[in-house]
């Protein structure tokens, strides 16, 4: 009944390979967004989706790629991970920034 | 780019005690959402206010919009230890779907 599911909840990669996170809802809500929280910064948007294959960049997606090919899914993918990408990532939902977003229970990437 | 600071950035007090903690932008935004965030999980929306000066009260958590749309403060009465958590502020821009999010204050209740 979450509405939301984030897979997987930790990883643990090495320096240089490809990661992909996956971000399921059930709520067909149309925009779905990717945000990486960390101490003394916050949370920080990577990128969103306002549609199917519609996507756009955040402040932070250097190193990042996203795609939307259903309504349901928005995978993000770190190309080449590195270490400066340890983080906890959190996917979120929304149908409009009212009455607000949604959030996953978060993916927690540890890069070595 | 907008920037949303919160202060303190850590506060731990005893329970039943009453707090304040504030959240400021540098410019003038549309609305703003508090969140409250427990350890491996997700943020949750508290509230969203939306006028100038608006008042929401939640049991014992009170939130108010300033005036000129540029700060927010969030008030806790008689804190309890389920109160304990990571509280955030978020702020909407007009005609933007997005939300830029604050800081945080990472909030600790002693019993």
């Amino acid at each position: 009944d979450a509405g939301i599911t984030q897979s997987p909840r930790h990883k643990v990669t090495e320096t240089g390979t490809p990661v992909t996170l996956r971000c399921h809802q059930t709520e067909n809500h149309r925009y779905m967004y990717w945000y990486r929280q960390d101490p003394g910064h916050g949370l920080r948007l990577i990128h969103y989706s306002y549609g199917v294959k519609d996507t756009d960049k955040g402040e932070v997606s250097d190193g990042y790629s996203v795609s939307r090919s259903k309504t349901e899914d928005f995978l993000l993918t770190l190309e080449s991970a590195t270490s400066s990408q340890t983080s906890v990532y959190f996917c979120a939902i929304s149908e409009s920034s009212f009455p607000g977003y949604t959030f996953g229970s978060g993916t927690r990437l540890t890069v070595v | 780019t907008q920037l949303l600071e919160q202060s303190p950035q850590f506060l731990s007090i005893q329970e039943g005690e009453n707090l304040t903690v504030y959240c400021n932008s540098s410019s003038v935004f549309s609305s703003l959402q508090w969140y409250r965030q427990e350890p491996g999980e997700g943020p949750v929306l508290l509230v969203t206010v939306v006028t100038g000066g608006e008042v929401k009260k939640l049991k014992r958590l009170t939130f108010q919009f300033g005036d000129a749309r540029k700060d927010s403060s969030l008030h806790i009465t008689a804190a309890q230890p389920g109160d304990t958590g990571l509280y955030l502020c978020a702020l909407i821009n007009f005609g933007n779907e997005k939300l830029t999010f604050g800081t945080g204050t990472r909030l600790t209740i002693i019993p």
